[in-house]
């Protein structure tokens, strides 16, 4: 099993629309989380961290599930400049302190 | 306010052909990693760098090597090229918290 699953999607929806993505990881020990957004043919750039208590940014909410162990980001009133592949990363506590990504999840925003 | 500095950007090689790819970053991070990514497909570990002077194999470490020469640098070897390695290459740091990228190295090998 990965460290860090994610669908890949894609998420066709229709601008103004909601949506969500899931990520789940395997390690209980996992301690800091965090969604990327990607967009085509560039790197991966930090879109917001996810705390416990779950935090929100604009239209973006991301929480944590630690029972069932995974994050969601939840974007409202979708716009066609969302389009782009989510990733979700993971840091394990203790030692280094690596950063696990997911695959990525794309969402297309249909006009 | 460079960052993650990724050099060349683009390259061409032809098979069989060697090329270090560099990865230099002015944040003071202990950890750097570098990544292939293919049409379609997610982010894989190649190698892994805790801190100066450790490495640790990733997913596809296969064909590549690398060297961590001090904490800023991580350079990224193909010895021999092959068609496969095709891809891009993204280097990233982190420093127990979210990891930060490079602008990626687009390479094609014929």
């Amino acid at each position: 099993r990965k460290e860090v699953e994610q669908d890949p999607g894609p998420f066709n929806v229709p601008e103004g629309a909601t949506v969500a993505f899931n990520c789940t990881y395997s390690n209980s020990a996992s301690q800091s989380f965090f969604w990327y957004r990607q967009d085509c043919r560039k790197e991966p750039k930090l879109l917001m961290s996810v705390y416990s208590s779950g935090n929100e940014d604009g239209r973006f909410t991301a929480q944590l599930n630690r029972a069932s162990q995974y994050i969601s980001l939840l974007i409202r009133d979708s716009k066609l400049s969302d389009s782009a592949t989510y990733l979700c990363a993971v840091i394990l506590s203790g030692g280094y302190q690596k950063v696990t990504f997911g695959t990525g999840t794309k969402l297309q925003v249909i006009p | 306010n460079a960052g993650v500095t990724q050099t060349p950007k683009f390259q061409v090689l032809k098979t069989g052909q060697s090329m270090t790819l560099q990865c230099a970053q002015d944040m003071n991070h202990n950890s750097m990693y570098w990544y292939r990514q293919d049409p379609g497909m997610g982010l894989r570990l190649i190698y892994y760098s805790a801190s100066e002077g450790t490495t640790d194999k990733g997913e596809v470490p296969n064909g590549y090597n690398v060297s961590r020469l001090n904490k800023r640098e991580f350079s990224l070897r193909l010895e021999s090229a092959a068609p496969s390695q095709t891809s891009v290459y993204f280097c990233a740091s982190s420093k127990n918290t979210e990891a930060f990228f490079g602008q990626g190295t687009r390479l094609t090998v014929v």
